[in-house]
Order: structure tokens, then C-alpha cells, then sequence
């Protein structure tokens, strides 16, 4: 199963970009790269997904390198409401079953 | 309308009695999820369904019995609960079991004393 490691907390400022590294060095070929968003006594919420280069939503940029080893979650002008903690995710397929594996997430502050 | 719903919010009781944690979802989705998140915060996976079958068992208890009486519910079932269940379970819902995209419920918050 591919592990993914990112920083355990990040600080930040209300009206900056923040961006946040994932990586998963043992990723396997079919694998999607997923990003999750969780609030205090809430539900994870899922924010993006790629599988390589460049994908943008409404809420967030994800950039993937060519050998996929890696990505990064980018999140433009900050505000405090974006305070969460931040899941990467790979997808594991195992099986035929697609099973999601969360890492530890890295906690992220968005200070005034 | 809440898409995935969880009941209850709040779960206190007792070692070994028997608890349930009703999940339903109405966006129609055929794969539904429960995870367990501790107090580390890791959320890991114990059970998903699709169409009403059983497709990943992650090595969960046999206290730990999931049922899935249509698509559009999946409850949770725990026999003799121990003080190493306290935990918040999410339930979650996926359309198809080969995407990443799950939506989760708010969180069942279960203590065991």
C-alpha cells in the first residue's frame, strides 16, 4: 500500500497561499493522488484529486510532478475559516477494492 | 437535506453492552464506508459495501457487525464494547468503489466507560 507522509502542522497568515506537500513515494501506477479537508467535529470533506500535472477547482490548486512521487495541495489567499486539518490520500487498490488509506494529516493554523 | 446522516451524534455506555450506529445516505450512491477515527485523529478504514455486499473487511473484530439492508443505509453493530472503542466512526458514501471522492457523515462519537 503506497504510505504518505506530510508535515504534521503548518502556520499561516489570513491572505496567503499556503501549500502543503505530500509525499508517496511507493505509488503504484493506477493510484489517484486525493486530498481531504477536516474541521473539528466534522467529516472529512474531500477537496481535489489528480492523477498527474495540474488540476484546479473552485477551492484549490494540486500540482503533481512527472514521477508522481509526490504532491502539493495549494490553497490561495487563506483566511481563518481554512483553519482544518488536511488529509493526502492514495488510492490502494487492492483486490479489485478501492480502499482510501489516511495518513495523520497535517494540521494547519491560519492566524489574523 | 443532509446527504449522509449518522445516528446518534452521541454514544455513552457501559463495557460490554451492545451498541448500534445507524448511517443512510440520499445521494444515491451504491458504496458505503464506515471509518473509525481515534484519538490520534488516524481515520481508518474497517468496512465497505456496494450494492449491499461486503467488499472490504479490514480486519475488524467479530463484535464489529456491519449490515446493509438496502443500498441508501448502512448500519454498524458492536457487541461487548470495550473501553478501546471509544472513538468517533464515520460512515461514508461513494458513487461506484473505484474513485476517491467520498462523502462523510458528521461523526458517531462513541465513549465507552
Amino acid at each position: 500500500l503506497a504510505k504518505t507522509t506530510q508535515p504534521i502542522s503548518m502556520d499561516s497568515y489570513e491572505g496567503q497561499e499556503v501549500n502543503i506537500t505530500c509525499s508517496h513515494n511507493n505509488i503504484a501506477t493506477n493510484d489517484y493522488i486525493t486530498w481531504y479537508q477536516q474541521f473539528p467535529s466534522q467529516g472529512p470533506r474531500f477537496i481535489i484529486q489528480g492523477y498527474k500535472t495540474k488540476v484546479t477547482n473552485e477551492v484549490a490548486s494540486l500540482f503533481i510532478p512527472a514521477d508522481r512521487k509526490s504532491s502539493t495541495l495549494s490553497l490561495p489567499r487563506v483566511s481563518l475559516s481554512d483553519t482544518a486539518v488536511y488529509y493526502c490520500l492514495v488510492g490502494a487498490t487492492m483486490d479489485s477494492s478501492y480502499k482510501l488509506i489516511f495518513g495523520s494529516g497535517t494540521r494547519l493554523l491560519v492566524r489574523p | 437535506d443532509t446527504a449522509v446522516s449518522q445516528t446518534p451524534k452521541y454514544l455513552v455506555t457501559q463495557m460490554g453492552n451492545d451498541k448500534s450506529i445507524k448511517c443512510e445516505q440520499n445521494l444515491g450512491h451504491d458504496t458505503m464506508y464506515w471509518y473509525k477515527q481515534d484519538s490520534k485523529k488516524f481515520l481508518k478504514i474497517m468496512f465497505s459495501y456496494n450494492n449491499k455486499e461486503l467488499i472490504i473487511n479490514e480486519t475488524v473484530p467479530n463484535r464489529f457487525s456491519p449490515k446493509s439492508p438496502d443500498k441508501a443505509h448502512l448500519n454498524l453493530h458492536i457487541n461487548s464494547l470495550e473501553l478501546g472503542d471509544s472513538a468517533v466512526y464515520f460512515c461514508a458514501s461513494s458513487q461506484g468503489q473505484n474513485t476517491g471522492e467520498l462523502f462523510f457523515g458528521e461523526g458517531s462519537r462513541l465513549t465507552v466507560l
